[in-house]
């Protein structure tokens, strides 16, 4: 199975600010990964697809980067709704697994 | 508006079994695979099946492999997940997605763009 590890775990940031959530797959998987936002107690809603294009109706300050092994997925200038906790996937093969998360708090 | 709603969770002793449901609307659902994700309190999403639109092919994660059985009921824009032999591990929220993608550069892009609210499911005695 391909391992999806995530970095950091947990990020504090202000409003406004600028961060970046890495991702790395355990073997290269291309461009075949997708990021998810999910609040307490919701579904996951997907934000990224194919790491770098934006899923219609989710705002332009989040963005997508890579291919291989190494993804990254920033936010620029941080606004109260992006408090969440934001997942990777990767969609290469099966099964088809998820990082562990970033929970990215206030 | 496209929307996916899960049915059937609850309360179960290890052992024991449960049917989930997830009902489909405002989309083609034959014309989708489908996927079930599940969420362990405190932990991250895990993949558990999928089944495709048609034909119907299913895929399991190994730690469901031969106790879980996806389905799907075209007729009736429903996919099923037949749980049995349940574990106190399979305890977690399970949501249904759909599946779709998108060419770029001639490649497909699988993806999970839409999700229902999610059932939980609790295993124990």
């Amino acid at each position: 199975d391909i391992q999806m590890t995530q970095s950091p775990s947990s990020l504090s940031a202000f409003v406004g600010d600028r961060v970046t959530i890495t991702c790395r797959a355990s073997q290269s998987i291309g461009s075949y990964l997708n990021w998810y936002q999910q609040k307490p107690g919701k579904a996951p809603k997907l934000l990224i697809y194919g790491a770098s294009s934006l899923q219609s109706g989710v705002p332009s300050r989040f963005s997508g980067s890579g291919s291989g092994t190494d993804f990254t997925l920033t936010i620029t200038t941080l606004q109260p709704e992006d408090f969440a906790t934001y997942s990777c996937q990767q969609s290469y093969n099966i099964p088809y697994t998820f990082g562990q998360g970033t929970k990215l708090e206030v | 508006e496209v929307q996916l709603m899960e049915s059937g969770g609850g309360l179960v002793q290890p052992g024991g079994s449960l049917r989930l449901s997830c009902a489909a609307s405002g989309f083609t659902f034959s014309s989708y695979a489908m996927r079930w994700v599940r969420q362990a309190p405190g932990r991250g999403l895990e993949w558990v099946s999928a089944i495709t639109g048609s034909d119907g092919t299913t895929d399991y994660a190994d730690a469901v492999k031969g106790r879980f059985t996806i389905s799907r009921d075209n007729s009736k824009n429903t996919m099923y997940l037949q749980m049995n032999s349940l574990r106190a591990e399979d305890t977690a929220i399970y949501y249904c997605a759909k599946r779709t993608f998108t060419v770029r550069t001639g490649i497909h892009y699988y993806y999970m763009d839409v999700w229902g609210k999610g059932t939980t499911v609790t295993v124990s005695s």
